[in-house]
């Protein structure tokens, strides 16, 4: 089985800052790796995704993670933050035995402040 | 554009009371599943349907069911409505193939009394 866990419940950050979310995964077998963000009292809406290949994966809204199989961690950056990238963040993982069905962590809350 | 819409979005109830908390989707996806959100849990599975008359348990399945009639609709029913299940409902659809995108309603939130 699948697992995902967050290392951080939030992370306030200024404008403007870098930042890194970060998610480490477990499996026994290959796993596809998720980001999505869920802006306030809206939906989940995919940042960006993993499935195989080039380790480094270019998202929406400036985001990218990268997949580091030795650390099963797939953490979340942005090098420059904005006060609308204020949202809930979620990791999720998806494996071939797993049927479309992804497993999510417990959520970051990225907080930026002018 | 496609869609996923869920109604309602706000519903308050009664512990004890039938509830059904509707999902469809316009993006013709044969996936569909139905989450809670709850604070500290992230997301987690209640149901999901891969086609017409497919259902699936998922993690916390206990005190719910779903049906699924058609490709576009897979609404979720809280047979009998407790306090534990005051949550937000999400439902998602996605293409059949393990790597493929979820899409995700804008969600409903349920409170039970």
């Amino acid at each position: 089985a699948q697992s995902v866990t967050q290392l951080d419940s939030q992370v306030p950050v200024f404008e403007e800052a870098p930042v890194e979310l970060r998610c480490n995964y477990s499996s026994s077998v290959s796993v596809y790796l998720f980001w999505y963000v869920q802006y306030p009292n809206q939906g989940l809406q995919l940042l960006l995704k993993y499935l195989s290949g080039s380790t480094l994966v270019k998202g929406i809204n400036g985001f990218e993670a990268e997949f580091n199989k030795s650390q099963t961690s797939f953490h979340l950056r942005k090098p420059s933050v904005h006060i609308s990238d204020t949202a809930e963040y979620f990791c999720a993982v998806s494996a071939d035995n797993q049927g479309g069905k992804l497993i999510f962590g417990q959520g970051t809350e990225l907080s930026v402040k002018p | 554009d496609a869609e996923i819409t869920q109604s309602p979005r706000h519903k308050i109830t009664e512990t004890g009371r039938q509830v059904t908390l509707a999902c469809h989707q316009t993006w013709n996806h044969n996936n569909m599943f139905w989450y809670r959100q709850d604070l500290g849990h992230g997301l987690r599975l209640i149901h999901y349907s891969y086609g017409v008359q497919d259902t699936n348990k998922g993690e916390v399945s206990d005190g719910y069911s779903v049906s699924r009639s058609n490709t576009e609709d897979l609404p979720l029913t809280l047979e009998s409505a407790a306090s534990s299940q005051t949550s937000v409902y999400f439902c998602a659809s996605s293409g059949t193939s393990v790597s493929d995108t979820q899409y995700f309603g804008p969600g409903t939130r349920l409170t039970v009394l």
